[in-house]
């Protein structure tokens, strides 16, 4: 079974610029998370789906951050425009459908410097 | 800010000692989970507590769950190479999800 894959893996932008993070969750998996890791700390959530519709994006920063799953299946989260702050890596998750919380599987993130 | 403190934030032990980890909230958590994250990695699940008092085991992994459900620990016996990593707990309160800062376990040949 595939693992949740994101792209890229690698970006470097200047600031003030755009930019777009891709996420395609395990097949199946109905919930798809959006994080946030800065370097020794844990996960931050930016959003959370339930197929289509987000449920949680009380943690994403409305400004300048926005992030769509048209289809229920496939992710975008873009950022614009990016900012020296938002160095980081952006870390894609996905649980299976089920009743109650559910374990998260994280794809390898994607590793943003802003300069 | 972090709702969920997590202790030592940084571990050094002699290989085969044993290691623990733990995680406090200041509010009742519904349910906890343990991940795994390798240098370079991403977060790996490794195990889910949902029920007060509960204690899971892995092979060398012990996992617990508090009576108030307010904290939670990881303990690996006889710790090996392979254990190296930072090790996150994640505490799920009023549907949202919180995860601990950390505990990086390095371990000494």
């Amino acid at each position: 079974e595939a693992g949740v894959v994101q792209s890229p893996r690698y970006k470097i932008i200047e600031k003030k610029q755009p930019v777009a993070f891709w996420c395609n969750p395990i097949s199946g998996h109905n919930t798809l998370y959006w994080y946030l890791q800065n370097l020794g700390q844990g996960p931050e959530l930016l959003i959370r789906y339930e197929n289509e519709e987000a449920v949680d994006d009380s943690q994403l920063p409305k400004d300048r951050f926005s992030a769509e799953r048209l289809k229920g299946v496939d992710s975008t989260l873009k950022i614009q425009p990016a900012e020296l702050g938002d160095s980081a890596v952006y870390l894609c998750a996905s649980s299976p459908s089920g009743t109650g919380y559910r374990e998260q599987y994280f794809g390898p993130g994607t590793r943003l410097t802003v300069t | 800010g972090q709702q969920v403190m997590q202790i030592p934030q940084y571990q050094h032990v002699q290989e085969g000692e044993d290691f623990t980890t733990y995680c406090n909230s200041s509010t009742t958590l519904s349910n906890i989970q343990w991940y795994k994250q390798r240098p370079g990695g991403h977060p790996v699940f490794l195990i889910q507590l949902v029920k007060s008092g509960e204690v899971k085991k892995q092979k060398r992994l012990t996992f617990q769950f508090g009576e108030a459900k307010k904290n939670s620990s990881l303990h690996i016996t006889a710790t090996q190479t392979t254990d190296v990593g930072t090790y996150f707990c994640a505490g799920l309160r009023d549907d949202k999800i919180i995860f601990g800062k950390g505990t990086r376990l390095h371990i000494l040949p």
